[in-house]
């Protein structure tokens, strides 16, 4: 069974250019979740999806992120204008519906941003 | 809202000796923790989790954490480290009731020497 897959593994943009990431869960995972860690800084809760729809976008840091899960399946997760402080690396994860308990999170390799 | 601190930004460890990590949580409600694990260039882990029940909880590759419900903490222990241990590690929370949102500690580094 696939894990979890993003792309690009890595992408250095210029300040003011925009970058999409991908995320594939894995199948039949309905929980979908974009964590980053920008340098020297702890891993930060983004968003979470049930299916297409956002359950929780409270760690959003402001408008120009925006999240997608068309569909249900793969989600994207685009900057528009990247800023510098949104050098970093970000995660995707995915569960089963339920919850936590006895439902582990799996995470992908994670996407690098470098923005210049 | 829930904080996460691990104590130790780094901990440089001898190939065969003990190793104990550190992390302490604050909540106001009940939580469920986590030990995650990021082996160079690959992603997260998970180590081991503790719901309810003992509060030794082992994980894989000779892990084990104790929940300590007074002193708020979730330590981490491997009797004996290998090289092949060397990576981060990060302690997480998440509220019973809200489900599935990780707070993660800031990480602690294990450099494991021959």
């Amino acid at each position: 069974e696939a894990g979890v897959t993003q792309f690009p593994s890595h992408s250095v943009i210029e300040k003011g250019q925009t970058v999409t990431l991908r995320c594939d869960p894995i199948s039949g995972h309905d929980n979908l979740y974009w964590y980053r860690r920008v340098m020297g800084k702890e891993i930060k809760f983004l968003l979470h999806f049930v299916k297409e729809s956002k359950q929780d976008e409270s760690g959003m840091p402001n408008n120009r992120f925006l999240a997608e899960r068309t569909g249900g399946t793969y989600s994207t997760l685009k900057v528009q204008p990247a800023e510098l402080e949104d050098s970093g690396v970000y995660f995707c994860a995915s569960s089963k519906r339920g919850g936590p308990s006895g439902n582990t999170i799996y995470f992908g390799e994670g996407s690098w941003l470098t923005v210049v | 809202a829930q904080s996460v601190t691990q104590l130790d930004s780094q901990v440089p460890v001898f190939e065969e000796a003990p190793v104990e990590l550190r992390c302490n949580y604050s909540s106001s409600v009940s939580v469920y923790l986590f030990w995650y694990v990021q082996y160079p260039n690959q992603g997260l882990q998970l180590l081991l989790k503790y719901l309810s029940g003992s509060t030794l909880v082992k994980g894989i590759n000779g892990f084990e954490a104790e929940f300590n419900k007074s002193q708020t903490s979730f330590h981490l222990r491997k009797p004996s480290v290998h090289i092949s241990d060397t990576a981060e590690y990060f302690c997480a929370v998440s509220e019973i009731a809200a489900g599935n949102k990780l707070t993660f500690g800031g990480g602690t580094r294990v450099l494991v020497k021959p």
